[in-house]
């Protein structure tokens, strides 16, 4: 079975101090992984995704993530926080293709409180 | 840009009501996605269909039905409202054929938040 674990509930950071978010999976085959920002009322939007390739990715909003399959991380990192930033923020996991394969499992989400 | 619409912000229903929300992507997707987002479980997968009058349960199909006659709409439909249904409903799509290749990603589209009296 896949599952995704966010160990942080909530974050409170200071704008401008750098932030990283955690991410652990479990996944039985290559694992396709996303982060996602919720900002509040709003649905989902896709900050970064991995599928294969450099570990390390770029996504919007000056946001990054590292694959790490030694440590089944995928761990969210920005390097100065904005105000605009805090929100929830939602890691996961799921594969491509038919059958089961479509599932994607999301974490119960970090919530990010940014301070001025 | 991909854009994933939802017919309702805000919904209101008494118990026992049957009650129907509906989503609409333009971008000709394949897949499509309802989930309901409640405080500190995450985002809980309902159903799932992969084309045109397909569907398959998801995590927490019981007391929801669904219903996918185009294959941009997909509806959600609670065929007896209970109070433990009010939560946040989100509806996600997927193409399968990415225009830079393999991509999966799920679009997805602003909620509906369904309170049930």
């Amino acid at each position: 079975a896949q599952s995704v674990t966010q160990p942080d509930i909530h974050i409170t950071v200071s704008e401008g101090a750098s932030l990283e978010l955690r991410c652990n999976y479990s996944y039985g085959a290559t694992p396709y992984l996303f982060w996602y920002v919720q900002s509040p009322g709003q649905g989902l939007q896709l900050l970064l995704k991995y599928f294969s390739g450099d570990t390390l990715v770029q996504g919007i909003k000056g946001f990054e993530a590292e694959f790490k399959r030694s440590q089944s991380s995928f761990n969210l990192r920005k390097p100065s926080v904005h105000w605009s930033d805090a929100a929830e923020y939602f890691c996961a996991v799921g594969g491509k293709g038919g059958g089961s394969n479509y599932k994607l499992t999301f974490g119960k989400g970090t919530l990010l409180t940014v301070n001025p | 840009d991909v854009k994933v619409t939802q017919s309702s912000r805000y919904l209101v229903k008494r118990t026992g009501e049957k009650v129907f929300l509906e989503c609409v992507q333009d971008m000709d997707h394949e897949n499509m996605f309802w989930y309901r987002q409640d405080p500190g479980l995450g985002l809980r997968l309902i159903y799932f269909s992969y084309d045109v009058k397909m569907k398959e349960k998801g995590d927490i199909p019981e007391g929801y039905s669904v219903s996918r006659e185009k294959k941009e709409r997909f509806s959600l439909i609670l065929e007896s409202a209970s109070t433990n249904q009010t939560s946040m409903y989100l509806c996600a799509s997927r193409s399968l054929k990415g225009s830079t290749g393999e991509t999966y990603e799920q679009y997805f589209g602003p909620g509906t938040r369904l309170t049930v009296t």
